[in-house]
């Protein structure tokens, strides 16, 4: 399978314990996206990177939140001090410039990280 | 401002016929317009989208949306529905200068009754 895919699933954690998630696009992709999705509601931009330039983070929640993607392939978003408001989906996505140019609507999905925090 | 609205949060039809699922959007630009579709504990994938060509637009199993610029709408359509419909549908916009704004609807799901 050459999709996106998203590493763990899912992911039960205490408040206050630091979770990580990481991403691997489709490998010819030179963008990647992360999305957090709460019930009944569309996905809602984090950030995202043009290789391994991160080039929006102003979206991030809170300063709890970073990613990176350091050799511009995969990707991790990591939580630190996790509260219970931040249990919800969390999406990655890729595209390439070269297929989709500035238009980046056309973004391929992982299965997504449930996370719950207790 | 750029907005996305579904009108309906749930829509459920019988297998075999008609499916409509509403959206209207407002944009000061340009739009491009997507429809992905959310099948239970999958992924998001892309139905079909709309960006500036002809204006009715099919996509994948059987769906296609009709993009009405004086109506601001892009309404998902399919003739016939099937079991394998069911899922949450999103209507998407993007500016066409945006690198990686998209505006999601809040979604419609969609059931089907046997």
């Amino acid at each position: 399978d050459t999709g996106v895919s998203q590493n763990p699933r899912h992911k039960i954690t205490k408040r206050g314990q630091n979770v990580t998630f990481r991403c691997d696009p489709i490998s010819e992709h030179n963008r990647l996206y992360w999305y957090r999705q709460t019930l009944g509601q569309g996905p809602e931009f984090l950030t995202y990177f043009q290789n391994e330039a991160q080039l929006e983070k102003s979206r991030l929640l809170s300063d709890r939140f970073s990613a990176e993607r350091p050799k511009g392939s995969f990707s991790t978003l990591e939580i630190q001090r996790t509260e219970q408001g931040d249990s919800a989906m969390y999406l990655c996505a890729s595209s390439s410039t070269r297929l989709a140019g500035k238009n980046t609507g056309e973004l391929f999905f992982g299965e997504g990280s449930r996370l719950t925090v207790l | 401002a750029q907005s996305v609205t579904q009108l309906d949060s749930h829509v459920s039809v019988s297998e075999g016929t008609p499916v409509l699922l509403r959206c209207n959007y407002s944009s000061s630009y340009s739009p491009s317009l997507f429809w992905y579709v959310q099948h239970p504990n999958k992924g998001l994938q892309l139905l079909l989208k709309y960006t500036s060509a002809a204006t009715l637009v099919k996509g994948i199993n059987g769906f296609e949306a009709e993009f009405k610029k004086s109506e601001t709408s892009f309404h998902l359509t399919k003739p016939s529905a099937h079991m394998s419909d069911a899922a949450e549908y999103f209507c998407v916009v993007s500016e066409m200068d945006s690198n990686y704004q998209l505006i999601w609807g809040a979604g419609t799901k969609l059931i089907i009754k046997p």
